[in-house]
């Protein structure tokens, strides 16, 4: 089967740095999403990674390894409101998207 | 403010009852999708459509049906609401079908179903 795993939850201090891990088993690999999703909001678009290697893009960075199944999203001088649930998707080889149940961010002071 | 556009917003709906959800996009997109979310799990898809005028079933289709008569509005319509079917539904949309296409999602749906 079809498989995205992200830990439940996570806590973090404001302004450190946190890594919230997604490891997938999917029938094929076309690219690999990151959302961040608030709570009682909708998902909203952080990343894509197709190759290999690390994707900078403000705070925030998205790392793949497509022979390890593997992906992380590092967040970088947290702030309050970076508290959120991150959201791990993989498109698979029929171009369906595939949904990790999501990382619980606590971020405190 | 151009983006997806859900209603309604929450509901509470007796079992066996009809309903639908309305979803409706000013940006031209010509793939939309519905999703339910539910604690522990990731979204699930109920059905999409590519282009107007087409529909497909996704993961989990049973009990639930969808129209795309026109680009902008993509109703989804449960025909006789169950207890299970309490969940947060979210409306998608993205510019096309594609393996690297990101998706716009409404504000959501909160149904309770007793």
């Amino acid at each position: 089967g079809q498989n995205i795993d992200q830990p439940t939850e996570m806590t973090a201090t404001e302004g450190a740095i946190v890594q919230i891990n997604c490891t997938y088993q999917t029938s094929g690999f076309n690219g690999l999403f990151w959302y961040q999703q608030h709570a009682g909001e909708a998902p909203t678009f952080l990343s894509y990674n197709v190759l290999d290697g690390l994707e900078e893009k403000g705070r925030f960075s998205s790392f793949l390894s497509r022979s390890k199944g593997y992906s992380y999203l590092l967040l970088k001088e947290l702030q309050m409101k970076d508290s959120a649930s991150y959201l791990c998707a993989v498109t698979d080889s029929n171009y369906q998207l595939i949904w990790g149940a999501g990382t619980k961010l606590i971020i405190k002071p | 403010i151009a983006g997806i556009t859900q209603a309604p917003t929450s509901q509470i709906l007796a079992a066996g009852r009809r309903m639908t959800l309305r979803c409706t996009q000013d940006m031209r997109h010509n793939a939309m999708y519905w999703y339910r979310q539910d604690l522990g799990l990731g979204l699930r898809l109920i059905h999409y459509s590519n282009t107007a005028g087409t529909t497909g079933k996704g993961e989990v289709p049973d009990g639930y049906s969808v129209s795309r008569a026109n680009t902008d509005d993509f109703p989804l319509t449960l025909a006789s609401a169950v207890p299970s079917q309490t969940s947060v539904y979210f409306c998608a949309s993205s510019v096309k079908t594609g393996p690297n296409e990101k998706l716009f999602f409404g504000s959501g749906t909160q149904l309770s179903v007793l």
